[in-house]
């Protein structure tokens, strides 16, 4: 298997701009979580979904934020407007059992807002 | 909310070194998971414990349930263990939720 798959790996935009950022879990993994790194506050969970339903979005930090998961292959993370205070490393993991097991992270998207 | 602490958040070493690394938690827990983060970015799971010590290769992980402590060894570490180490709490009352420690930044020199 491939692994997580996240796209695009580094993401360079203007305040204002629409940023959709994409990932594909690894195949029979039921969860689904989008995670947020800074310097200032770490590692955050935003959003996770089981078997394609969200399941807890209060991570999301305000309604700029949406999350997706049309099927089980494939999410995305928009953020619309964007700011800079966004710029960040997006993590989207998956795993069989939720946090009770083994989560697979994706390789991250770093994006910048200017 | 569960606070988790690491210590400590930064620890150079000399390669054949036993490397400890702790982190504390505030309340209980179902679940701790240990994370590495390579330099260039990519986080790897290491362990997830709920109990008891856990080993693969030359990293041990323990958990003391009552201290709400777990700590991650290193034994033999080389230049290549260089990473992140994060420590990560599942909550007892969480619907899959981590809370996560800021880190241990390791640095192993030849």
């Amino acid at each position: 298997d491939a692994g997580v798959i996240q796209s695009p790996r580094h993401e360079v935009t203007e305040m204002g701009q629409e940023v959709t950022l994409r990932c594909k879990p690894i195949s029979g993994h039921d969860y689904l979580f989008w995670y947020r790194q800074t310097m200032m506050r770490g590692l955050e969970l935003l959003i996770y979904f089981n078997n394609n339903v969200p399941i807890d979005d209060s991570g999301m930090p305000e309604d700029r934020f949406s999350a997706k998961m049309p099927n089980a292959s494939f999410s995305t993370l928009k953020i619309q407007p964007s700011e800079p205070r966004d710029s960040a490393v997006y993590f989207c993991a998956s795993s069989w059992a939720g946090s009770t097991d083994t989560q697979y992270f994706g390789p991250g998207t770093r994006l910048t807002v200017l | 909310k569960n606070e988790v602490e690491q210590s400590p958040q930064n620890l150079t070493a000399q390669e054949g070194e036993f490397i400890t690394i702790n982190c504390s938690y505030s309340v209980g827990i179902s679940a701790l998971h240990w994370l590495q983060q390579h330099p260039g970015g990519g986080i790897v799971s290491l362990f997830m414990l709920s109990s008891g010590k856990k080993k693969h290769g030359r990293l041990i992980a323990t958990i003391n349930i009552q201290e709400k402590h777990s700590s991650l060894h290193i034994t033999a570490s080389h230049p290549r263990d260089s990473a992140v180490y994060i420590c990560a709490v599942l909550s007892g009352g969480s619907n899959y939720k981590l809370t996560f420690g800021k880190g241990t930044l390791l640095t192993v020199n030849p």
